[in-house]
């Protein structure tokens, strides 16, 4: 089966660094997503990787490590306003989208 | 301008009922989604479809159909509502040529709240 797996909540300090995690086994790899959703709010793209290394944009960055099936989204300087879900999503081999279950970070000041 | 918009936003019915829900994209985008996101959060894709090929999650009921008058508009029809319809729908847009290639950026509408008494 296909899975998409990451921590189901996490919490940091205002102005700290976070780094969540996703684990994936999916039948191929065509590239790993990560979207920020705010309660009661859609989904907002955040970034994209399809090849291993780091894509950095803004306070945001994104890790993958394909021959681990491994990526992360580290956060710096963190603000209140980034409290939300953080949902990992794989695209496999037929091009489908995987979704983990999304990671809750909550923000304390 | 809202680029994927979805209405209505919240929708109150009885079992048994049958429904809609409307969805619009201003982005020219080729190819529109359904997805269901239930009490777990977990996003699941319900349909994807462009003018050429729909393609269906056969895990969802044939209660449930998608009917395109254009291809900017993807709205979501329910016949027969059950208590497990209750969910959080959204709708997106990728500009992906290919209903079945998800190697873009999906835009999200604001999403329809479900509720079935």
């Amino acid at each position: 089966g296909q899975n998409i797996d990451q921590p189901t909540e996490m919490t940091a300090t205002e102005g700290a660094i976070v780094q969540i995690n996703c684990t994936y086994q999916t039948s191929g790899f065509n590239g790993l997503f990560w979207y920020q959703q705010h309660a009661g709010e859609a989904p907002t793209f955040l970034s994209y990787n399809v090849l291993d290394g780091l894509e950095e944009k803004g306070r945001f960055s994104s890790f993958l490590s394909r021959s681990k099936g491994y990526s992360y989204l580290l956060l710096k300087e963190l603000q209140m306003k980034d409290s939300a879900s953080y949902l990992c999503a794989v695209v496999d081999s037929n091009y489908q989208l995987i979704w983990g279950a999304g990671t809750k970070l909550i923000i304390k000041p | 301008d809202t680029a994927v918009s979805q209405t209505p936003k919240y929708l109150v019915t009885q079992m048994g009922n049958d429904k809609s829900i409307k969805c619009e994209q201003n982005l020219g985008h080729d190819t529109m989604y359904w997805y269901k996101q239930d009490s777990k959060k977990f996003l699941k894709i319900m349909f994807s479809y462009n003018n050429k090929e729909l393609i269906i999650n056969e895990t969802v009921p044939n209660r449930f159909s998608p009917k395109s008058p254009d291809k900017a508009h993807l709205n979501l029809h329910i016949n027969s509502l059950e208590l497990g319809d209750s969910a959080v729908y959204f709708c997106a847009s990728s500009p992906a040529s290919d209903a079945g290639t998800n190697t873009g950026e999906l835009f999200f509408g604001e999403g329809s709240r479900l509720t079935v008494l």
